[in-house]
This record gives structure tokens, C-alpha cells and sequence, in this order.
């Protein structure tokens, strides 16, 4: 069953720690993307990557960083930087053979720092 | 700078009656462009895209959307809202000259019996 997987559901972090979310795809596309989500703010493009080994800044990357070793993973580092963590992360995939295609979105992630 | 607005941040309707959600766009050519519906705490649904052809566009769950170049707007319309229409729809538009993918704020959509 195709998909994107992202764990964990909820995760709690002391703040001034690095914290790592997955993002798991089984749909062999190339472009994979974070964004974070606050009320009102709808979804902000923290990372997206083309193709395996790349990657380019969103619109708020400050505080994150992001690897691409494998297709198939793209991992998001909240990292002790980052002013204000506690969102909801949301991973998507998409099809780079065709520009017009649609993301696909995991289910999320809930981080809080406390 | 590419953005998307929907000038909507909530809309009551009741249910039975139609609804329209806005969508504008800034981009320097006509860009691919979506929606997609959120129900609380979870990913998101594409409801329907456009990216060339046929100005009005047919997608799940009974919802359409029109392109008006003219406007640069991109509006989500559903003729008859059922209570299961409560959720949170985002505009997207997706650049031509890469895969970057640029979000709305969205519209929160309450339905009322």
C-alpha cells in the first residue's frame, strides 16, 4: 500500500534540543518536501528537495536542516536554533516525471517544546 | 515573489446551501494550481488541479473550480455543502520552472445544521 509515512504522531522535546522528524515515501517520487503548519498561518515551505542529494530552502528555513541520502527518506532536524518549534510538520511527495502533479502529504507530526 | 491569497480566514454556511472559498494568485505566468481539504489534525486531500485546458474543473466530493486568467484567481465551489464539508481548504500553486509548491493560509469552512 503506497504511501507517506511520517513519525512519530506526537513528539515532546526540552527545549534547546535537536529533534529529528521521518518522513518515509514508498511512491518512488523524486520531490519531497516539509512544511510547517501554525493557526492561521497556513502551510509554510520549510525544505524541498528534487532529487536524491538536493535540496533548496523554502521560505522559512532558518532552524532547520534536512538530508536526501535515499528517494525514498527526507528527514527534517528542528534544531535548538529554531526560535519557535512547537507546530504541526507536515512531509508531502510528489511525481517529478509531470510539473502539474499533485503533492501527496503524510499525516503529520505534532512537535512541543516545553 | 510568487504568493497565493485566500482573503477568507472563516466561513459559516449552513448546510444544504452553496459555497465559495477564494483563491488569487501572483505569478508571472499561469502556474499549476490546486486544492486541497484538511480535516483537524491530519494531512491533506486534493480535491481537484488545473494546469491548462477546460477553465472549470470538476473534482471529488462534488466540488469544482474555475480559472479566470483575468482575475488571477482560482475559486472552489460546491453547489450544495454537507455537514462532512466542515474542514480547513488550502490553495496551492506549483511554480512552472520548479517543484517548489507555495500554500494559501486557508479557509477554515463551518458547517451549521
Amino acid at each position: 500500500d503506497g504511501g507517506i509515512t511520517q513519525s512519530p504522531k506526537y513528539l515532546f522535546r526540552k527545549e534547546g534540543q535537536n529533534v529529528t522528524l521521518s518522513c518515509e515515501q514508498n511512491l518512488n517520487h523524486d520531490a519531497m518536501y516539509w512544511y510547517r503548519q501554525d493557526p492561521g498561518q497556513g502551510l509554510r515551505l520549510i525544505y524541498y528537495s528534487q532529487i536524491v542529494n538536493d535540496f533548496q530552502k523554502g521560505d522559512i528555513a532558518e532552524g532547520y536542516s534536512v538530508s536526501r541520502e535515499k528517494k525514498e527518506s527526507f528527514p527534517l532536524t528542528v534544531t535548538s536554533a529554531q526560535k519557535n518549534p512547537t507546530a504541526f510538520y507536515l512531509c508531502a511527495s510528489r511525481d517529478r516525471g509531470l510539473m502539474n502533479t499533485e503533492a501527496f502529504f503524510g499525516q503529520g507530526t505534532r512537535l512541543t517544546v516545553v | 515573489a510568487q504568493s497565493v491569497t485566500q482573503p477568507d480566514i472563516h466561513i459559516t454556511v449552513s448546510e444544504g446551501a452553496s459555497l465559495e472559498l477564494r483563491c488569487n494568485y501572483s505569478y508571472g505566468a499561469t502556474p499549476y494550481l490546486f486544492w486541497y481539504v484538511q480535516s483537524p489534525g491530519q494531512g491533506l486531500q486534493l480535491l481537484l488541479k488545473y494546469f491548462s485546458g477546460d477553465t472549470l474543473v470538476q473534482g471529488i466530493k462534488g466540488f469544482e473550480a474555475e480559472f479566470k486568467r483575468s482575475q488571477s484567481s482560482f475559486n472552489l465551489r460546491k453547489p450544495s455543502v454537507h455537514w462532512s464539508d466542515a474542514a480547513e481548504y488550502f490553495c496551492a500553486v506549483g511554480h512552472i520552472n520548479d517543484y517548489k509548491l507555495s500554500f494559501g493560509a486557508g479557509t477554515t469552512v463551518t458547517v451549521r445544521a
